[in-house]
């Protein structure tokens, strides 16, 4: 059973242009988080998606960003008009159910030049 | 949702035992204390979770004293390899769903 899977590891991204961030999680998990990390800090929650549906994106700044968890295929945590303040590190996990531990995937190291 | 404060740092030697302590003076009665290990240029890993008492697993100890507003993760001789980030969390099962908040976390440091 694979683990949460990102792609891509690496993401090279000019200001102004669209980040787009994909999330597979683990077969059968229907919960996904994102997070957020700076360096030498810890992990921020950005948004809580089951199946479809957002459930809480308190953590997610209110402009430039979305997230998605369509029916078919992986989960996608978009970015437009990306700012050099945007270059972190996006973490995604997953979880069976509700209240289950949560899976990470080893992230997407983000960088705007 | 209840914080949680760890040391910044710590260092030990391969083979000792290490205990690793968080407060959670303000922890509600539904929190549990959840432990996750980050490795540079890696995801979080799930080691241990526990509401009170101890528990035990292939990995670590947690023990929870009765007023829940401490908790301590003890590594067993410890290798090189557990050079890592140890992160403590109170989650909140709110609403339906694991929200976990992270802290800047433990770095812990084993040299040879």
């Amino acid at each position: 059973n694979a683990g949460v899977m990102q792609n891509p590891r690496h993401l090279v991204r000019r200001r102004g242009q669209e980040a787009r961030l994909r999330c597979s999680p683990m077969k059968g998990h229907s919960h996904v988080y994102w997070y957020r990390q700076l360096p030498e800090e810890g992990l921020k929650f950005m948004v809580y998606l089951q199946k479809e549906n957002i459930i809480d994106e308190s953590g997610m700044p209110k402009e430039r960003f979305s997230a998605e968890f369509p029916k078919e295929g992986p989960s996608i945590l978009r970015i437009q008009q990306v700012v050099r303040g945007d270059s972190a590190a996006y973490f995604c996990a997953s979880s069976q159910e509700w209240d289950s531990p949560l899976h990470f995937g080893n992230g997407t190291r983000l960088t705007v030049t | 949702l209840a914080k949680t404060t760890q040391p910044i740092s710590m260092d030990s030697y391969e083979g000792q035992e290490v205990n690793i302590t968080c407060s959670h003076n303000n922890i509600a009665t539904n929190d549990y204390i959840t432990w996750y290990q980050q490795f540079p240029s890696q995801g979080p890993r799930f080691i241990i979770q526990g509401y009170k008492t101890k528990v035990t697993n292939e990995v670590a100890s947690l023990f929870i004293p009765a007023d829940r507003k401490s908790s301590t993760l003890s590594l067993p001789r410890v290798s090189l390899s557990d050079t890592a980030v140890y992160y403590c969390l109170v989650g909140k099962f709110s609403g339906g769903y694991n929200k976990l908040i992270f802290g800047a976390g433990t770095r812990l440091a084993v040299h040879p």
